[in-house]
């Protein structure tokens, strides 16, 4: 069974829009998160991470929150541009950054100029 | 979704053995695999595409004599690590493409080798 799972294959935005890619996990024990950005022909780049003492994290234009008592996390992205369009993976890990992770399907961002 | 298991999830080995690491798709028929190597800042790098029944293809600057891919069967790939090198050690995980030629890609759970 999945353990991160990201319900929505794909989402369209308008640019200047804010996206929210969403995220939920099954296992209890993950404490490090992360959202992934990739573009076809190359592999996911890392985008944003966020530990689960915190409950939000900003980087620019890129936020993560996490509900931990959902077991759920969103990437929110304002304003989206065109050039965010890509396929965004979120990844779990347990123990901390260092162990293996565990990623979710990805979910297709299109932003329309 | 597929399940993608991937076998060891650790690996410690000494400086110039070979290192296999096995890539599953426990409930899907996986006629494309890709594998991944981690580098520092977290990101994954793109090493190469493996297709069931035919010779991978390798990203540039990978070199395919020193990472063998073998795609045998729509449910195994296999990364062998040769002659491992300290500068080896990383984080490797594999995918397999999602059914509908849509984006999802399905992950394995990674094996972290140490290269000692």
């Amino acid at each position: 069974d999945q353990q991160v799972k990201q319900n929505s294959p794909s989402l369209s935005v308008q640019e200047g829009r804010i996206s929210i890619l969403n995220c939920d996990y099954t296992n209890s024990m993950f404490d490090y998160f992360l959202w992934y950005k990739k573009y076809p022909a190359e592999g996911p780049t890392f985008l944003i991470s966020i530990s689960s003492i915190k409950d939000k994290n900003e980087d620019g234009r890129f936020t993560v929150f996490l509900n931990k008592s959902a077991k759920h996390l969103s990437l929110h992205i304002v304003p989206s541009q065109p050039g965010d369009s890509a396929v965004y993976f979120c990844a779990a890990s347990a123990g901390g950054y260092g162990q293996n992770f565990v990623f979710g399907p990805g979910t297709r961002l299109s932003v329309l100029p | 979704g597929a399940v993608v298991s991937q076998h060891p999830s650790r690996v410690i080995c000494k400086s110039g053995t070979s290192v296999k690491i096995e890539c599953r798709s426990l409930d899907f028929q996986a006629t494309t695999m890709f594998w991944y190597r981690q580098f520092p800042k977290k990101s994954l790098m793109l090493m190469a595409t493996s297709n069931e029944g035919s010779k991978a293809t390798y990203e540039q600057g990978v070199e395919k004599d020193k990472f063998l891919i073998n795609h045998a069967s729509l449910t195994l790939s296999t990364l062998t690590v040769t002659s491992a090198h300290p500068e080896d050690s990383s984080f490797y995980i594999c995918s397999t493409k999602g059914g509908g030629g849509g984006d999802t890609q399905y992950f394995g759970p990674g094996t972290r080798l140490t290269v000692l």
